[in-house]
Parts: C-alpha cells; sequence; structure tokens
C-alpha cells in the first residue's frame, strides 16, 4: 500500500513569494497533519485537519494557512516568505475519531525541502 | 514543552541490542508512550507505542515501567540501518480532540558502529 505522498519533493523560493504544499494520505485516513522541522531540531506542530476542518493549530503566524479536500488529501500555504521559513514541511495522516480506539498512530511523508532565498 | 527526557547521543555495536531510555516523569494516566525514528533528512517513522504493558513488534519491544514514569525501546539485533534520530513521545490516547497532535523533544541520537 501505498503511504503518505508529498509533492513536491523540494522547492526553491525567494522571500515574499508564496508557496503550496500537497500531501495525499494513506489510503482510508482521514486526518492530517502538518509539521515543521527546521534543521537540527524536531518537527514542530503546524495544523491538523480531520474531516475537513481545522482541529489544531500551532504556533505559527497567519501567514501559514491550510486546507484539507473531499478526498482527504491536504494543502499547506505560506504567504510573504521569509528566510526563517527554510525547513523540511513534513505531512502525516492517521485515522483518527473517537469511535475509533488504537487508531490514531500518525504516519509522515517524505517531506518538502523547502529553501527560501 | 516536550514531556519526555532523552540522552543526546548513544551508540551501540552492530548485532548488539540497543537500549534506548526515556524518562516521562510526569506522564498522566490516559497517555500513551510513542516511539518514532528519523533517518537523515526523511520523514518520522513510527516504530511501536504503549500504554503501561511491555509491547513488542517486528522492529522493536517496548518496555514501560510499572510507575509508568520512564520507558526504553529496544531494538534486539541493531544493524547499521538503525542509525538515526529516536524520538520518544508521550500523548493522549484516541478520543480525545488533541489526540493528533505530536509534541517532539530533541530525541536521541543513535549511532551504530561496525
Amino acid at each position: 500500500d501505498a503511504g503518505v505522498t508529498q509533492s513536491p519533493t523540494h522547492l526553491i523560493k525567494t522571500r515574499g513569494q508564496h508557496v503550496t504544499l500537497r500531501c495525499s494520505p494513506i489510503s482510508g485516513h482521514k486526518s492530517v497533519s502538518w509539521y515543521q522541522q527546521v534543521l537540527g531540531q524536531g518537527p514542530q506542530f503546524i495544523f491538523q485537519y480531520y474531516e475537513k476542518e481545522e482541529r489544531g493549530r500551532g504556533n505559527f503566524p497567519d501567514r501559514f494557512s491550510a486546507r484539507q479536500f473531499p478526498n482527504y488529501s491536504s494543502e499547506l500555504n505560506v504567504n510573504a516568505l521569509l528566510l526563517g521559513d527554510s525547513a523540511l514541511y513534513l505531512c502525516a495522516s492517521s485515522l483518527v475519531g473517537p469511535a475509533i480506539p488504537s487508531t490514531d498512530t500518525q504516519y509522515f511523508g517524505p517531506g518538502t525541502r523547502l529553501t527560501v532565498l | 514543552d516536550a514531556k519526555t527526557t532523552q540522552p543526546t547521543s548513544m551508540d551501540c555495536a552492530e548485532g548488539r541490542a540497543a537500549n534506548l531510555p526515556c524518562n516521562h516523569s510526569t506522564i498522566s494516566g490516559n497517555e500513551y508512550v510513542y516511539w518514532y525514528r528519523q533517518i537523515h533528512s526523511q520523514g518520522p517513522q513510527y516504530i511501536i507505542h504503549g500504554l503501561k504493558n511491555n509491547e513488542t513488534n517486528e522492529m522493536a519491544s517496548l518496555i514501560i515501567t510499572e510507575d509508568r514514569k520512564s520507558s526504553t525501546l529496544i531494538l534486539p539485533h541493531a544493524t547499521l540501518r538503525d542509525t538515526a534520530v529516536y524520538y520518544c513521545i508521550v500523548r493522549v490516547g484516541p478520543g480525545y480532540s488533541s489526540a493528533s497532535k505530536i509534541i517532539f523533544g530533541s530525541g536521541t541520537r543513535l549511532s551504530i558502529r561496525p
């Protein structure tokens, strides 16, 4: 079975530009979470979407936004890019749901490496 | 803030068991212990999780102390491909509204030597 997929693999942008990153969850998974990993640090939580609704948000500015589509895929958008936005952006999917025990394990994709110049 | 404490780095000889400790002294009764690893520049890989009983799967074993304040991840026969950063995480179980957020700490950098 295919795991979580993300596109593009790598991306180079300049300051002030906008970027859209995409994620397709594991088939059957309805929740998608986004994380940012700056070099040398652990991943930091950005957003979680479940059934197309935002269910959680980390401590990130409003320049970061996301959405989930009816097929459960997701996009992460970042506006007005800063040099500090350079990072590996990770997407994770899980079944999650209050009526589904023991299925909240998150599975991560390979990430998108964003470089802002 | 991460709720776990792990050594910054460890090393282990190839073929031997790698034992990675984790302290989580403030763990709550509804929080699970999860382990992930991240090989350089790849996405974190799920390894194992448990609540209070010891767990074993094809990758590793998880030993949780009776008071649940610490745990050990055991890779029974370490190979060079096990070189990675290992993250110990505590989080609430399924069914809670905040269940899906994972708070990563700094992890343990495990090096396997030939």
